[in-house]
């Protein structure tokens, strides 16, 4: 089976600085894994994924998720918080062998003027 | 490419009535994912299809609702009857065979039962 877990329902950063929001995983097979963002009132849009190539994944707009599998996670990072990433973000994991995603509960990041 | 269309975008409808809610995935997707979102639950997946089969219904909360794919490019998620606990943010999403299950969402719809 498998699971996600993202720490922090809500986060509240400056503009200008390092956005950090956390996600573990637990998955009995080699996982994919995900961060989806979600705007007000619209679906949600990929950030980045990891599919077993490099550990250090770049996405959209200056984010960036580093695999690390010894500690199960997959953190997501933006060196400098802008007021336009204020949403919310999802961590997801699936696996190679399946269709099936399964989606953490969201971290909904606030930025701050 | 238009993306995911569903429709409607917003429903507005009384407890025992039937509602469909539609979904055009993006042409050449093989995939598609039926997911309802709300405050208290999140994001829970409904049903997926792969080439138009349902594979798992396992999310699919009562009998009540029922999803089809007649086609490669068509979707419905019907409930009937609706009852005020259905209201939510309804998602349709899908996804090629090469992506390694990246999703495409659609705009969502949202039902409001009274």
């Amino acid at each position: 089976a498998q699971s996600v877990t993202q720490l922090g329902s809500h986060v509240s950063v400056s503009e200008g600085a390092l956005v950090l929001l956390r996600c573990n995983y637990s998955s009995s097979v080699p996982p994919y894994l995900f961060w989806y963002v979600q705007y007000p009132n619209q679906g949600l849009q990929l950030l980045l994924k990891y599919t077993s190539a490099a550990t250090l994944v770049k996405g959209i707009n200056g984010f960036e998720a580093e695999f690390k599998k010894s500690e199960t996670s997959f953190h997501l990072t933006k060196p400098s918080a802008h007021m336009s990433d204020a949403a919310e973000y999802f961590c997801a994991v699936s696996n190679t062998g399946g269709f099936k995603t399964i989606f953490g509960a969201g971290t909904r990041l606030f930025v701050k003027a | 490419d238009a993306g995911v269309i569903q429709s409607p975008r917003h429903e507005v409808t009384e407890m025992g009535q039937e509602v469909t809610l539609r979904c055009k995935p993006i042409s050449g997707h093989n995939s598609l994912f039926w997911y309802r979102q709300t405050m208290m639950r999140g994001l829970e997946l409904l049903i997926y299809f792969n080439n138009n089969v349902p594979i798992d219904d396992s999310g699919m909360p009562e009998d009540r609702f029922s999803a089809k794919m007649p086609n490669a490019s068509f979707s419905t998620l019907k409930i009937q009857p609706s009852e005020p606990r259905d209201s939510a943010v309804y998602f349709c999403a899908s996804g090629p065979q090469d992506r390694d299950n990246e999703q495409f969402f659609g705009p969502g719809t949202r039902l409001t039962v009274l």
